[in-house]
């Protein structure tokens, strides 16, 4: 599985968009990127995963270059509880875990 | 209720005690795995099953042990607990091409 670069850690004012970047240049044709995100010291949270098109579902959009070697989750209107360590994760199909590294720390200001 | 439930959600034991972690899921997913966070650092697996009789080791494996009782239940050891297995434990579920879904956590101390 391809690993992936995110930075350590971001800040985003309440109510704007929030966007988190993630570099995964060696990413390989059948490799998924996927989001998570980790609220204090609760469980991660699945957030979205995506091939080559860009996805949006509820809680946010995933947009993929059209290399795919790089992505950005979009949070379109950052609220307070958002403020967690989002995890970007390349993973095949037949992968055999998901490697988590050390994310993005989010910090929502009011 | 949760899809995935961790029992205990808090333990605290002695240095050479064997204990063990229990995880059950409700989603269906074929898929479990045992994972470990240490603070300020990433989740490293310990260990995954794809499915009853399959158990695999992860990366960090040494010192825990696994059952897959059914499809719905995958539990962790500790053989013989030793302080720096102190940390936060994550059992977690998913399915061919999907998402994992996440326990809410164990957090082990080791005395």
């Amino acid at each position: 599985d391809a690993k992936t670069t995110q930075p350590t850690s971001m800040d985003c004012a309440e109510g704007r968009a929030a966007n988190l970047p993630c570099n995964h240049s060696t990413i390989s044709g059948n490799e998924y990127v996927y989001w998570y995100r980790q609220i204090h010291s609760q469980g991660p949270q699945y957030i979205i995963h995506g091939l080559k098109n860009n996805e949006t579902n509820e809680m946010a959009s995933l947009i993929i270059t059209e290399d795919r070697k790089s992505s950005t989750l979009i949070l379109p209107h950052a609220t307070l509880r958002d403020t967690a360590v989002y995890y970007c994760i390349v993973r095949g199909n037949t992968g055999n875990q998901f490697y988590f590294g050390t994310g993005t720390s989010l910090t929502v200001i009011p | 209720d949760a899809d995935v439930t961790q029992t205990p959600r808090n333990r605290i034991t002695k240095t050479g005690k064997r204990i063990m972690l229990e995880c059950s899921q409700t989603k269906g997913h074929d898929r479990m795995y045992w994972y470990r966070q240490d603070p300020g650092l990433g989740l490293r697996l310990i260990y995954y099953s794809f499915d009853v009789k399959d158990i695999n080791k992860g990366e960090i494996s040494d010192g825990y042990s696994v059952s897959r009782q059914a499809q719905a239940k995958f539990s962790l050891s500790l053989e013989s607990a030793i302080p720096n297995q102190t940390a936060l434990y994550f059992c977690a579920t998913s399915d061919y091409g999907q998402g994992a879904f996440f326990g809410q956590g164990t957090r082990l101390t080791v005395v």
